[in-house]
């Protein structure tokens, strides 16, 4: 089936520092990349969807500028946390529409802990 | 606008039978429904597309009533294995031609032996 690859699974950075974390799709193109944040105990918060060779669309009351979103291909989109807070701690999820089933493939997920 | 899922948390018994129902104020394309263990990232469990629809995978199913903008999961004889949160996510157009898949806030479900 398809697979999205994503990296690093966890990451510890000092606050103020940037990160950047990568999805890739593996066997399938991924014209849309949606890049959702989930916070212990809670849901999958859609924070941008992201689209190759286009600006990323971002929802409401997430700073583009502090997420930046970059999908320059159709296999890898990244997200790049810049100027990380500890408030920006959290569980970071790719996810892309695989179009066989229509069913959407996540990442494995991305830890990021800012101290 | 986030699906509404109840119940919040279900316990069960292995073997015993439980329902998961999604509902969503949006007119909806389809409806997913995903199982997250704790610390991994979601996994597809399947997608029910509008036409109004059920659907099987093993001895997990689910509806879809699109009248309704309603769908429930259905587990049943349910195994330890079944235990982790459950999402249903809702894909409904989102404008400028573009879909966008929206979860829930999750069912935990514990299944005891």
């Amino acid at each position: 089936g398809a697979v999205v690859s994503q990296h690093p699974s966890r990451v510890i950075c000092k606050s103020g520092t940037s990160v950047k974390i990568e999805c890739r799709s593996l066997d399938f193109q991924a014209t849309t990349m949606f890049w959702y944040r989930q916070f212990p105990k809670q849901s999958l918060m859609l924070m941008a969807t992201s689209n190759e060779g286009s600006k990323a669309t971002y929802e409401q009351g997430v700073e583009k500028d502090k997420f930046l979103i970059n999908h320059a291909s159709l296999t890898l989109s990244t997200l790049t946390v810049t100027s990380a807070h500890p408030e920006d701690s959290s569980f970071y999820i790719c996810s892309a529409p695989e179009g066989t089933n229509y069913g959407y493939t996540f990442g494995s997920g991305t830890r990021l802990t800012v101290v | 606008q986030q699906p509404v899922q109840s119940p919040q948390a279900v316990i069960l018994r292995e073997g015993e039978d439980a329902v998961i129902n999604c509902s969503s104020s949006k007119a909806l394309y389809s409806v997913h429904w995903y199982r997250q263990k704790h610390g991994e990232a979601p996994v597809f469990l399947m997608i029910l597309l509008k036409g109004g629809e059920q659907k099987g995978h093993e001895k997990i199913s689910a509806s879809f009533n699109e009248k309704k903008q309603q769908s429930s999961l259905y587990l049943t004889a349910s195994q330890l294995s079944y235990s982790g949160t459950y999402f249903c996510g809702t894909d409904a157009y989102s404008g400028a031609g573009s879909y966008q898949l929206t979860f829930g806030k999750g069912t935990k479900l514990s299944v005891i032996p």
